[in-house]
């Protein structure tokens, strides 16, 4: 079955880095557009940023865009987020979700990983 | 980037009633619409994808429906299982975006 496993998350301080991974398995990594997403505290869903199956094209939301990376890595069917300057806005549980397709728009987030809390505090 | 208003945002009901979620997008979005269900300290789980196709596994007492950019789920005959966060999400665009969510209560 499809399993998606996150880690990496945990307290870092404002102005720090931290590096996500999400491993997968169950399902051909390479033919999937995969994305992160992330619920603060008691808050809603928040999409951050998306990567096409073949890895040429990445969005991001305004808030993240420079300051995050995502990236994958077919051979270990490895999802990444690097998260550089963080902000306490930042803190939330970051959930990694492949795509029911190759694209990352016209599609849905079938499947879901538990989830890594990353907690942005001084 | 297109805004998807969700109402109510919390909703009591009793087990066996039928319930109806409402989502509006700000902008066009054709049928790229899907529901997502989350209860307490899990991940979403897909509901509903393309405005009305049921996911693998998904009860039939969950319907979805579009008009425009009005976006219905119904929940019919409610399920003790069922009381959870509600969840619609855009997919015509990037950024991809969330509604609000909806909290079912137990009444």
């Amino acid at each position: 079955q499809v399993l998606l496993v996150e880690s990496g998350g945990g307290v870092v301080q404002p102005g720090k880095s931290l590096t996500l991974s999400c491993g997968a398995s169950g399902f051909a990594f390479s033919n999937y557009a995969l994305h992160w997403v992330r619920q603060a505290p008691g808050k809603g869903l928040e999409w951050v940023t998306g990567i096409s199956y073949d890895g040429t094209k990445k969005e991001y939301i305004d808030s993240v865009n420079g300051r995050f990376t995502i990236s994958r890595d077919d051979s270990k069917s490895t999802l990444f987020l690097e998260m550089k300057n963080l902000r306490v806005e930042d803190t939330a549980v970051y959930y990694c979700a492949r795509d029911d397709g190759a694209a990352l728009v016209a599609t849905a987030l079938e499947y879901w990983g538990q989830g890594t809390l990353v907690t942005v505090s001084s | 980037d297109i805004q998807m208003t969700q109402s109510p945002s919390s909703l009591s009901a009793s087990v066996g009633d039928s319930v109806t979620i409402t989502c509006r997008a700000s902008q066009t979005v054709t049928t790229y619409l899907n529901w997502y269900q989350q209860k307490p300290g899990q991940a979403p789980k897909l509901l509903i994808y393309a405005a009305s196709t049921l996911q693998s596994g998904v009860p039939s007492r969950f319907t979805a429906s579009e008009s425009g950019t009005e976006f219905t789920l119904t929940i019919t005959s409610l399920q003790p299982e069922d009381f959870a966060t509600y969840y619609c999400q855009q997919s015509s665009s990037s950024p991809l975006t969330f509604g609000g969510g909806t909290k079912l209560e137990i009444k």
